[in-house]
């Protein structure tokens, strides 16, 4: 069965700085790929997600994210983190022509000023 | 504000009891999905409807049961509570299923079983 791991549960980092939120999949062929994100107290909204092409995705909020097939890996990167971005970030996969997402465990972005 | 409603926004009940969740998913979505969020289980698909029929399930326990109706409004039905269903559940609809759809995810219901 495919899974999802985001290895890091939470994240800290300075405004203004770059960052990179890794997320690796299980699955033996090429999932959907989403990037979610959660606000607190909000539902989740979508990022951007992969479906074929070009390995390099990009999303609202000056997000994008990478596919590497050799290393089943989805990373979320953003140049320059702004307060706003605070928040719980989902990966998750689905298998084409299957019917469920599966979501990583969440990665939790903290930002300093 | 995704367009996705949940109803009611906050439920506190008590072990044992029965609770039903509501959404109404966004205008001309054909597929809703329920979602439970807790902090020892993080996000767990629970269902999933296609225009009137079941067409996924993941880790829905047997207490659980779901419908939705002809105007595409879903219905979660949660019994014989315990105090570890206390969660947040998400509701989310897309316009089609099975190829990558975007997922449209409500605000959540908050239950609390006491």
């Amino acid at each position: 069965a495919q899974s999802v791991t985001q290895p890091d549960i939470h994240i800290t980092v300075s405004e203004g700085a770059s960052l990179e939120l890794r997320c690796n999949y299980s699955y033996g062929a090429t999932p959907y790929l989403f990037w979610y994100v959660q606000s607190p107290g909000q539902g989740l909204q979508l990022l951007l997600k992969y479906f074929s092409g070009d390995t390099l995705v990009q999303g609202i909020k000056g997000f994008e994210a990478e596919f590497k097939r050799s290393q089943s890996s989805f990373n979320l990167r953003k140049p320059s983190v702004h307060w706003s971005d605070a928040a719980e970030y989902f990966c998750a996969v689905e298998v084409p022509g299957g019917f469920k997402t599966i979501f990583g465990a969440g990665t939790r972005l903290f930002v300093k000023a | 504000d995704s367009g996705v409603t949940q109803t009611p926004k906050h439920l506190i009940t008590a072990t044992g009891q029965r609770v039903t969740l509501r959404c109404s998913p966004r205008s001309g979505d054909l597929s809703v999905y329920w979602y439970q969020q807790s902090l020892d289980q993080g996000l767990q698909f629970l269902i999933q409807y296609y225009n009137g029929e079941e067409r996924a399930k993941g880790n829905i326990l047997e207490r659980f049961s779901a419908q939705q109706f002809p105007d595409l409004h879903s219905e979660l039905n949660l019994s014989s509570l315990e105090l570890g269903d206390s969660a947040l559940y998400f509701c989310a609809s897309s316009e089609r299923t099975g190829n990558g759809e975007t997922q449209y995810f409500g605000p959540g219901t908050r239950l609390l079983v006491l």
